[in-house]
């Protein structure tokens, strides 16, 4: 069962933060986060381990909570080069790296 | 810095035609997966290999065949497209180790007529 994005869309001024949620009904083992720019391939940001872990590149940051079943992107003082669309992908039960894909979330920045 | 390179990038076909997609990857990964991505959508996994010589279907394999002969090659074939099949296809490899990422080609854009 696919996970949950909010917001669909959202759309920011250059230098607003934002919070992307992804939520699933399955027990999860480990939560990625991916960016797809329009007409590109979906680029790697973060994984997230069962544990509550919370992890972080330059002003990207995430979280994972382990009894929701929810992860949370967290954009600081967003840049243009944030802008496209966010994908969480899900594995439930140390799965061998298999994901279900959210179906994403699209962030425009604007200057 | 190849990574994982897909072929053809863009193709038309009619519905009933046969094709194949290869996706190739220089990273020595085990795993390697295809899914499809329609508008507004999620990626769907539509097979996956963990290994050479193998294969496993994934969330929405019919009307998809696949195989993995070399480690660094896996090949997506549409036996009969039909116009639901029109849709980007991206392959994606990764180790076999946990949590590990996934990297992805640039996708292949086919439409169906």
């Amino acid at each position: 069962q696919q996970p949950v994005q909010s917001p669909q869309a959202v759309i920011l001024r250059e230098g607003e933060d934002a919070v992307i949620n992804c939520s699933s009904s399955k027990a999860l083992y480990s939560v990625h986060w991916y960016r797809q720019k329009h007409g590109e391939a979906p680029v790697f940001l973060m994984i997230l381990l069962k544990g509550g872990e919370q992890k972080g590149h330059d002003k990207i940051s995430a979280s994972f909570n382990e009894k929701k079943q929810q992860s949370s992107l967290y954009l600081t003082a967003s840049q243009l080069s944030y802008s496209g669309t966010y994908f969480c992908g899900t594995e439930s039960n140390n799965a061998g790296n298999m994901l279900t894909f959210g179906g994403g979330t699209r962030l425009m920045v604007k200057p | 810095n190849a990574g994982v390179t897909q072929t053809p990038k863009f193709r038309v076909l009619k519905t009933g035609q046969s094709m194949t997609l290869l996706c190739a990857q220089d990273m020595n990964h085990e795993y390697m997966y295809w899914y499809r991505q329609d508008p507004g959508m999620g990626l769907r996994l539509i097979h996956y290999s963990v290994g050479e010589g193998t294969t496993a279907k994934g969330e929405v394999p019919d009307g998809y065949n696949v195989s993995r002969l070399k480690k660094q090659n896996f090949l997506l074939g549409l036996e009969s497209a039909a116009p639901s099949q029109t849709s980007v296809y991206f392959c994606a490899s990764s180790y076999i180790w946990g949590n590990q990422p996934q990297h992805f080609g640039d996708g292949t854009r086919l439409s169906i007529l």
